[in-house]
């Protein structure tokens, strides 16, 4: 089976504070690594995408992979509080057409 | 920018009625895939389909689940005799390819009664 785990939090963090997500997946076949974040009722939005081992920025937000632990994380640098949601770890096989999620992890940025 | 759009947003069903949810993909994209998030839980994927077929289906996607692509931008999931366990929110995404970018929809949420 394979899984794909996210504590589930809530994490709280103060308004400027790093926030600091992880995840860890089971199938060493995974390729594709993706963050999407969740509001309340809404849709999954994507956040970043990884593929290679490291670190990937975009503005706020960097994510990391570490495929021999198969980990990966995402940190949000200056957070706000419009980033409180809930934010979900998929993963990709190339043998599969699917994202396997988690099952999230929420954010709450303290004002 | 490009986005998936779904009709009807919410759709309320009798138990043993049929349903059909709607989704129209990003207009370049060959994959089209529906997933759905039971409340409280984790999104699932139900089906994948690439060049008029289906790709992948996962467990839950038994004889009571169809898809279509009726037309070049149409992609429907048709739920044949619902069941008060169908309740969810149901998203249907697209990607350029495999492995790339699934792009969600705004999502159905169906009530089963």
């Amino acid at each position: 089976q394979k899984e794909v785990e996210q504590n589930s939090g809530p994490l709280s963090v103060p308004e400027g504070a790093i926030a600091s997500l992880n995840c860890t997946y089971s199938d060493r076949g995974s390729q594709s690594f993706f963050w999407y974040r969740q509001y309340s009722g809404k849709s999954p939005e994507l956040i970043m995408s990884i593929y290679s081992n490291g670190d990937k920025e975009d503005g706020r937000f960097t994510a990391q992979l570490n495929k021999a632990s198969q980990y990966v994380s995402l940190l949000i640098r200056d957070s706000q509080p419009s980033d409180s949601a809930t934010y979900l770890c998929a993963v990709g096989m190339d043998s599969s057409y699917k994202l396997i999620f988690g099952s999230g992890t929420r954010l709450l940025v303290r004002p | 920018e490009p986005e998936v759009t779904q009709t009807p947003s919410h759709q309320v069903t009798q138990m043993g009625q049929e349903v059909i949810l709607r989704c129209v993909p990003i207009s370049n994209h060959l994959y089209f895939y529906w997933y759905r998030q039971i409340l409280g839980q984790k999104v699932e994927f139900l089906v994948s389909f690439y060049n008029n077929e289906i790709s992948e289906k996962s467990e839950i996607f038994d004889d009571q689940f169809s898809v279509e692509r009726p037309d070049g931008s149409n992609f429907t999931l048709k739920i044949r005799s619902t069941k008060l366990e169908d309740s969810a929110m149901y998203f249907c995404a697209s990607s350029s390819g495999t492995l790339k970018t699934q792009y969600f929809g705004p999502g159905t949420r169906l009530l089963v009664l």
